[in-house]
């Protein structure tokens, strides 16, 4: 079966870094997504990966290994608004995307 | 970026009645389009697959007669909540994948929240 694992719940403390981990096994591979998902709010993209390596967007980067089924967020210079729930999705080979059920990242003071 | 659009945000009706949620992409055109549910503290749980000009494809335990999803056109789709219960009430979200777009990167409405009293 198809298959995304990340960790349930994250907490770090602001201004610091933090990395969200995403394994995966899927049927195929079309890239893989990151979503940030506040609150009582729809998901907002973060980045799209389809080759191997580090994508980087401001304080967010997007790691990924295709031969590895892996895939990591980072977070840098945390504030208080990136308390949110972070979702790794996977683009599998018939173009459906596969979720994971998503990271709640709370930052402390 | 693209944009979508989804309405009402906030609906509250009776147990028994049926609510209508629309689903647009503003300007761009969406041969496909997704509908989720959220319950709360919950991750994201696909219903269907809506396709321009065909049936919609619904996930395992989602009843299709309950659930009505239309496509009717590039840029709308809709889903009804037919004789709707208070268990029903959830957070729906719709997304959209651009006609041709290189990545198929999704681009979701607002979210509609549903009290079914």
């Amino acid at each position: 079966g198809q298959n995304i694992d990340q960790p349930t719940e994250m907490t770090a403390t602001e201004g610091a870094i933090v990395q969200i981990n995403c394994t995966y096994q899927t049927s195929g591979f079309n890239g893989l997504f990151w979503y940030q998902q506040h609150a009582g709010e729809a998901p907002t993209f973060l980045s799209y990966n389809v080759l191997d390596g580090l994508e980087e967007k401001g304080r967010f980067s997007s790691f990924l290994s295709r031969s590895k089924g892996y895939s990591y967020l980072l977070l840098k210079e945390l504030q208080m608004k990136d308390s949110a729930s972070y979702l790794c999705a996977v683009l599998d080979s018939n173009y459906q995307l596969i979720w994971g059920a998503g990271t709640k990242l709370i930052i402390k003071p | 970026g693209a944009v979508v659009s989804q309405h009402p945000s906030w609906v509250i009706c009776k147990s028994g009645t049926s609510v209508k949620i629309e689903c647009r992409s503003l300007d761009f055109q969406a041969t496909t389009m997704f509908w989720y549910r959220q319950f709360p503290k919950q991750s994201l749980m696909l219903m269907a697959t809506s396709n321009e000009g065909s049936k919609a494809t619904y996930e395992q335990g989602v009843e299709k007669d309950k659930f009505l999803i239309n496509h009717a056109s590039l840029t709308l789709s809709t889903l009804t909540v037919t004789s709707a219960h208070p268990e029903d009430s959830s957070f729906y979200i719709c997304s959209a994948r651009e006609a041709g777009g290189e990545t198929g990167e999704l681009f979701f409405g607002e979210g509609s929240r549903l009290t079914v009293l």
